[in-house]
């Protein structure tokens, strides 16, 4: 079974919208990131945020974590055709600080 | 900043023959990363090294070996390739200890 898995296989949206992208996990972490794969390119990180930490901001993401329920939350606002791409969470396990688990990735695709 | 490197961009070879593929990085990193993502799936880690002449096994090292002979380069040899391991191979590298992890852009694997 998948131990960082995003809760959607696929999402569209129209230019402009908000759109957000859910990960659940299952293990203890310190910490959870969000990378983003645009086609025929390596992942590339969008986002880290630390098991003591709620919230975390970069420009237009921002992303949510809850220790609790052991999920966490991306969302894009004002999206744009370039945000067209897939999006990993990746948890950082206690157990390992040097390996990250990836999860099965969304498909967002934003429509003009 | 930095880059990683990888080689070749494709890699087209016949079942059962043994293939090399290639990563540089020059972020001065301590730690690199072997992974495979199959069509519309996750990454999945099949090989990592903490420093250099280092090796430890990931989740689908089966069929695969790896070498990190200098600190900057990381291979992987396909031992026997086989058809139903067509896939995108990535390489990545960190910090040591450190959550974020570049990619490079990929060899994408074809088997014949």
């Amino acid at each position: 079974s998948q131990l960082a898995e995003e809760n959607s296989w696929a999402l569209s949206v129209h230019e402009g919208e908000s759109v957000t992208v859910n990960c659940s996990y299952k293990t203890s972490i310190t910490a959870l990131q969000w990378y983003r794969q645009k086609s025929g390119k390596g992942p590339a990180q969008l986002i880290l945020i630390r098991s003591n930490e709620r919230e975390k901001r970069n420009g237009r993401l921002r992303a949510t974590l809850d220790t609790s329920s052991q999920s966490s939350s991306l969302s894009i606002t004002a999206t744009r055709c370039e945000d067209t791409a897939v999006y990993f969470c990746a948890t950082d396990p206690t157990s390992n600080t040097n390996k990250v688990v990836f999860g099965t990735g969304t498909r967002l695709q934003v429509l003009p | 900043g930095g880059i990683i490197t990888q080689t070749p961009k494709f890699l087209i070879g016949q079942e059962g023959q043994k293939l090399t593929l290639k990563c540089q990085q020059n972020f001065n990193h301590d730690t690199m990363y072997w992974y495979r993502q199959d069509s519309g799936k996750g990454l999945r880690l099949i090989y990592y090294s903490i420093t250099e002449n280092d090796l430890q096994k990931g989740d689908l090292s089966e069929g695969y070996d790896a070498s990190r002979e200098k600190k900057s380069s990381f291979s992987l040899t396909v031992t026997s390739a086989q058809k139903n391991e067509m896939a995108v191979f990535l390489c990545a590298s960190s910090i040591a200890g450190v959550d974020t992890q570049y990619f490079g852009p990929g060899t994408r694997l074809l088997v014949l």
